[in-house]
């Protein structure tokens, strides 16, 4: 079975500040799917990033990127400029291809300080 | 266009008690799946419909039921609700063939007393 570990309860960080947060996860799979989620306060779950594993380029959005490690299982999120709008739980999910369910990691809380 | 949306967004049930959850999918999408969130952890997945079927089930028991509808809206029904039921329970949809990317609504807050 695969699982998602994210090892970094909480990370906090100044406004305009650049950070990173670390997923790795495990599978015998060789083409997947992973994301990155955000769940602010209101509890809606938003879809950051997306990368697809037989993709060797790294995924952006904005000031939003991954740094995807196929061999290190490892599939980082860089925010660049934080805004205090970052503020919120991150999520590292993992889906195999054909399969039906996102695999969650258990989440890293995110502050932005001003 | 029209996001995934959920009802209630509370709800306050007692041991024992059954209560249903509904959710309606983005618009083109046919596909939902259910997630279940207990405060502190990440989302485990409960169940997903694919035009009325269900096709995939996680580590839930059969008291957690669900059904699709013609217009790809879901509901999640859940028999004698035990205290360990209280969480958030979320609803995904997601288009067949998008690279299994899912949409989700903004849960379902449930408590059982």
């Amino acid at each position: 079975a695969q699982t998602v570990t994210q090892s970094q309860p909480e990370m906090s960080v100044q406004e305009a500040e650049t950070v990173t947060l670390s997923c790795t996860y495990d599978t015998s799979e060789n083409n997947y799917y992973l994301f990155w989620y955000k769940q602010p306060p209101s509890r809606q779950m938003i879809l950051v990033i997306r990368q697809e594993a037989y993709k060797q380029q790294n995924a952006t959005e904005n000031r939003f990127s991954v740094n995807f490690q196929k061999a290190a299982k490892s599939f980082s999120l860089k925010i660049s400029d934080s805004q205090l709008g970052d503020t919120a739980m991150y999520f590292c999910a993992f889906h195999g291809e054909g399969a039906q369910k996102l695999v969650f990691g258990q989440g890293t809380r995110l502050t932005i300080n001003p | 266009e029209t996001g995934v949306t959920q009802s209630p967004t509370h709800l306050i049930k007692t041991r024992g008690q059954q209560v249903t959850l509904r959710c309606s999918s983005q618009s083109g999408h046919n596909t939902v799946s259910w997630y279940q969130q207990a405060l502190g952890q990440g989302p485990q997945f409960i169940f997903q419909y694919y035009r009325e079927e269900e096709n995939g089930r996680g580590n839930f028991p059969p008291r957690f039921s669900g059904l699709q509808f013609p217009n790809y809206s879901s509901e999640l029904n859940v028999n004698a609700l035990e205290l360990d039921d209280s969480a958030l329970y979320l609803c995904a949809s997601s288009p067949r063939g998008d690279g299994e990317t899912q949409y989700f609504g903004p849960g379902t807050r449930l408590l059982v007393l």
